[in-house]
């Protein structure tokens, strides 16, 4: 049973402040993906990774930069919190053998509110 | 790149009644179209997916169609029952993107008793 996790279910941080959000999965996945989920504007991708130290850009990069050390493990890295990023965070991973796209998988989420 | 398009934002349906979602997609790529279910307060699971050398797939009271001539796809839900109400993603993607997936906004399904 594939398990992603997220270090924090509330995060509550000021303007200005570095905002760490990291994501774990135990499913020894390639793919994994950060996006924030805003009412009626669904699911958008920030980044993702597509093996470990590789990282591409996905649609609202902005403001946000990634780190994969561990195949593992996928960090979200707000350099500057400010309060257009107070948002639901999804993290996901997903197998990429062969090229073809597979199931993602979604952590629980982490609510971030910048005050 | 791809941009998909999810209508209607909002459905309300009587138990027991069907429930249909559409959804259209630009990159004529595409060839996985995935559905998640978001109950409240939970996170997106897949439910149903489809790949593009089918036209059709089911699963008990959920279906999906695709056409791809028209690039649209539906998820038609059977006798409704209040555990369907949700938020529905469609999504697309397609080969050598390393799994990325292009969501539509999202349906919020109500099933009243």
């Amino acid at each position: 049973d594939v398990k992603v996790t997220q270090s924090s279910r509330y995060l509550v941080k000021r303007t200005g402040e570095k905002v760490f959000l990291e994501c774990v999965q135990d499913m020894d996945h390639e793919n994994m993906f950060w996006y924030r989920q805003d009412p009626g504007l669904g699911l958008r991708l920030i980044y993702f990774s597509y093996d470990v130290k590789m990282k591409e850009k996905g649609d609202i990069p902005e403001g946000y930069s990634v780190s994969r050390e561990k195949k593992e493990r996928f960090s979200l890295i707000l350099e500057s919190a400010s309060t257009n990023q107070t948002s639901m965070y999804l993290c996901a991973s997903s197998q990429g053998t062969s090229g073809w796209t597979y199931e993602q998988y979604f952590g629980p989420g982490t609510r971030l509110t910048v005050t | 790149g791809e941009n998909v398009e999810q209508h209607p934002s909002t459905l309300s349906v009587q138990e027991g009644d069907s429930a249909v979602i559409k959804c259209t997609y630009s990159d004529s790529a595409s060839n996985y179209f995935p559905w998640y279910k978001q109950e409240l307060g939970k996170r997106p699971q897949l439910i149903i997916d489809i790949r593009s050398n089918v036209g059709e797939k089911k699963d008990q009271r959920i279906a999906v169609t695709l056409n791809k001539t028209a690039k649209h796809f539906s998820l038609h839900i059977t006798e409704t029952q209040p555990e369907d109400s949700a938020v529905y993603f469609c999504a697309a993607s397609r080969r050598l993107s390393w799994g990325k997936l292009q969501f539509g906004a999202g349906t919020q399904v109500v099933v009243t008793p």
